[in-house]
């Protein structure tokens, strides 16, 4: 079975400061690890994914994650947090079979100026 | 913009109606996912289809169906509506089993 925790429903930073979002997951075979964004009144967008090889991952925006496996985390950063980072923020899991993808409850960014 | 469109963008209707929600992958995608998306509940994978046939099933319930046509878009039929059905659905699509492109959801409202 696979799951996700997200720890902290509610993020906020400066403009300008470091964003950190933190995922951990529960998984019983390798993972395919994802982050999506949601703007309000939005679908949910790719912002990176992890499937195999390096463990650094860079996605759109400036944002990146790295696949701690010893840690079971796939934490999201950003140098610098900008006003339009504001918005709801996803972690998920699959099996990378072509499967459902597993949430974690989101983690909402607010930007402060 | 995914490619994936979803019609309608909101809908309005009353408890114990029926509703067709309808979704067209991005051109070549043969897998279409359909999830729900609620306060409560958060996101939740309802069912899955992969050129036509139906895949894998989440937690959706029996007052739910899915079919995916042969031009490969689908839709979702929720019928005896109840208050608690009131939510985001999105629908998305792969081209390879584990990137899933999204679109931007039906809102519906149950009165």
């Amino acid at each position: 079975a696979q799951s996700v925790t997200q720890l902290g429903s509610h993020v906020s930073v400066s403009e300008g400061a470091l964003v950190l979002l933190r995922c951990n997951y529960s998984s019983s075979v390798p993972p395919y690890l994802f982050w999506y964004v949601q703007y309000p009144n939005q679908g949910l967008q790719l912002l990176l994914k992890y499937t195999t090889g390096a463990t650094l991952v860079k996605g759109i925006n400036g944002f990146e994650a790295e696949f701690k496996k010893s840690e079971t985390s796939f934490h999201l950063t950003k140098p610098s947090a900008h006003m339009s980072d504001a918005a709801e923020y996803f972690c998920a899991v699959s099996d990378g079979q072509g499967g459902k993808l597993i949430f974690g409850q989101g983690t909402e960014l607010s930007v402060k100026p | 913009d995914s490619g994936v469109t979803q019609t309608p963008k909101h809908l309005i209707t009353a408890t114990g109606q029926r509703v067709t929600l309808r979704c067209s992958p991005r051109s070549g995608d043969l897998s279409v996912y359909w999830y729900q998306q609620s306060l409560d509940q958060g996101l939740q994978f309802l069912i899955q289809y992969y050129n036509g046939e139906e895949r894998a099933k989440g937690n959706i319930l029996e007052r739910f169906s899915a079919q995916q046509f042969p031009d490969l878009h689908s839709e979702l039929n929720l019928s005896s509506l109840e208050l608690g059905d009131s939510a985001l659905y999105f629908c998305a699509s792969s081209p390879d089993s584990y990137i899933q492109y999204f679109g931007a959801g039906t809102r519906l409202s149950v009165l």
